[in-house]
Formats: C-alpha cells, structure tokens, sequence
C-alpha cells in the first residue's frame, strides 16, 4: 500500500512564524500536493509538483510556498503564519498516468493551530 | 465561483437501506468524476470514479451514476453500513494529461444508523 506520512499530526504556532510542514511518499510517485480542509469549504489545493524542482500554484497559494528537491518529498511553508491559516493540511500523491493522476493517496493530516 | 456541488452538508440514513449521495458541477470541461471518502482524524481515501464516456460505473455496494446533461452524478451505497458513516467527496477533473488537479466539493456527512 501507498504511505503518505505528514510530520505532525498537531502542530501550535505563534503569528509570525514561519512554518514547515513535512510530507513524504513511498511509491515513487510523481506528482504531490497540499490541500487545506476547513469547515464548509471541502478541500482546497494550494500547490502542487509534478516532479522534483517543479512547482505550480493551486487554488489558494497566497501565503504559502513549496519546495520539493527530492521526488519522496514535498514541504509546505507558511512564510509568516497568520490565524487565517489555522486548519487541517492534507498532502496527497498520485501516479502519473491517464488512469491514475486523480486518484490521490493522501496522508493523514496536520491539524495546525495560529495563535 | 463553486464548480463542484455537494447541496446537502449531511444525510441521515438507515442501515441496510440506500444511500444516495448527490453532487452537481458547472464546468462542462470536466471528465473525470471521483468519490472520495474522509473519516474523522485521518486523510480521504479514493471509493469510485467514473469517466464521462459512462454513465455508471460499479464496485461492490458502490455505484456512481453521471448524467453528463444535467452535469450531475450521484453515488449509491446499497446496502449501507454503520462502518460507512464519513464525510464523501465529490471531485472531478479536467483532461488526462501528465499531470491533472482535482476539483472538490464541500463534501456531505453520511450518518448511517443501526
């Protein structure tokens, strides 16, 4: 089975800080993402890499910023985190392919809290 | 702009009978259409998909039904289980590329009750 394991499972910050949330896969897949989930909105994309060193914006990339240098792992950065980005982040993978781009294997999730 | 639908937040429903789960979209771009299913405290995990060259597409207890006309899909669980009590997803795409996002909607709660 596909792993996706994100760092944290909870993470409390202070206004300001800049964060780093971790995400790694198992299965050599190309393509990585990091969606937000917040009450009533459903998931959001916010970016997203089809191979190492590549990057592209989502829905809602204001406020963020990524880096994938190794094609296991994809780090979402929260440059200087507000209380507006207090939610649940959620890294997925998939296999690139016409059958299997959309189906997403995604990691648990990181509960981070802006104080 | 919402381009995925999902009208009902939550679904009450009793063990044993039908689940019918609804989803609506605007973007007639899209034509790739997938549940996904998310329990409390762990990430969503992929149940069904469907290409728009179908109109159903089955798996077990599990059916999705897309009407490409009226841009609505539906997913059916028949019969429904306690265990299946999670929020569903609905997310469509656009294209076979290389590469390809997924939109999602707000997602519904089903509730399913012994």
């Amino acid at each position: 089975d596909v792993k996706v394991t994100q760092s944290s499972r909870y993470l409390v910050k202070r206004t300001g800080e800049k964060v780093f949330l971790e995400c790694v896969q198992d299965m050599d897949h190309e393509n990585m993402f990091w969606y937000r989930q917040d009450p009533g909105l459903g998931l959001r994309l916010i970016y997203f890499s089809y191979d190492v060193k590549m990057k592209e914006k989502g829905d809602i990339p204001e406020g963020y910023s990524v880096s994938r240098e190794k094609k296991e792992r994809f780090s979402l950065i929260l440059e200087s985190a507000s209380t507006n980005q207090t939610s649940m982040y959620l890294c997925a993978s998939s296999l690139r392919g016409p059958a299997t781009n959309e189906k997403l294997f995604f990691g648990s999730g990181t509960q981070l809290s802006v104080l | 702009d919402q381009q995925v639908k999902q009208n009902s937040p939550s679904l009450s429903v009793q063990e044993g009978r039908i689940s019918i789960l609804n989803c609506d979209y605007t973007n007639s771009m899209f034509d790739y259409f997938l549940w996904y299913k998310k329990y409390p405290a762990e990430g969503p995990t992929f149940l069904i998909s469907i290409s728009s060259i179908k109109d159903k597409n089955e798996d077990g207890r599990f059916t999705v039904f897309l009407n490409k006309s009226a841009k609505h899909l539906s997913l059916h669980i028949v019969p429904s289980q306690p265990g299946d009590s999670a929020v569903y997803f609905c997310a469509a795409s656009v294209g076979n590329s290389g590469y390809s996002t997924l939109t999602f909607g707000k997602g519904t709660m089903l509730l399913v009750s012994p």
